[in-house]
């Protein structure tokens, strides 16, 4: 079955970065865009952008360009999404979704905190 | 950027009995070329991703029970739940993914009354 695989929780610094990876399984990788979606503490979500696994080619939001990189392993069918320069509000699960938002991966919770 | 506005913030029904909430969006979502409505519908329970229900506004995900429906068109939609079960105690979220960035209501809190 399709399944989205994401890796384990984060503590982080203010300042520093962290990567997030999302192993997917069950469906051909290349033909599907992996989104990044997160969700801070008792809040709705936020989609920060997506990444095409066929040709690396992204969409950032524009609140966090500059500060967040997707980017893909074909050969381990695995997504990455790096966000730099953490901040106290960015504390939040981060999930991605295959598209279209179906599956989601179980989400990675990071905390940033001095 | 799109604004998705949710009602109620919270609602309890009855077992059995029907619920609705409903998602405002601040322009339409609705592509003239293909007359289809860019809005989803997802349910979310505690320390569990979000699943997705609805699509294109009223198309059942493969798998979801059909007391779940939606409605709706350009800027209001509709999410039914015609019989309330115990296992839909949950939170619902609207999406619109006619433009990016791809926003999502504020989520809508389902109790049992």
């Amino acid at each position: 079955q399709v399944q989205l695989v994401q890796s384990g929780a984060e503590v982080k610094k203010p300042g520093a970065s962290v990567k997030v990876s999302c192993k997917a399984s069950g469906y051909t990788f290349t033909g599907h865009y992996i989104h990044w979606v997160r969700q801070a503490p008792g809040q709705g979500f936020e989609w920060m952008g997506w990444i095409n696994p066929n040709s690396g080619g992204t969409n950032y939001a524009q609140r966090f360009q500059g500060r967040v990189t997707m980017t893909r392993d074909t050969s381990i069918t695995t997504a990455y999404m790096e966000l730099s320069r953490l901040r106290s509000d960015d504390t939040a699960v981060y999930y991605c979704a295959k598209s279209w938002f179906d599956p989601w991966g179980q989400g990675t919770l990071v905390t940033v905190s001095s | 950027d799109i604004v998705m506005t949710q009602s109620p913030d919270s609602l309890a029904v009855s077992l059995g009995e029907r619920a609705t909430i409903n998602c405002k969006s601040s322009q339409s979502v609705l592509y003239s070329s293909n007359n289809k409505n860019y809005l989803a519908w997802y349910q979310q329970k505690p320390g569990q991703p979000p699943k997705l229900l609805i699509y294109w506004a009223s198309t059942r995900e493969s798998g979801v029970p059909d007391r779940f429906s939606g409605s709706g068109s350009g800027t209001d939609f509709t999410l039914t739940i015609s019989s309330l079960q115990a296992e839909d105690v949950a939170v619902y979220y609207c999406q619109q993914y006619y433009t990016t960035p791809y926003t999502f209501g504020q989520g809508t809190q389902l109790e049992i009354k």
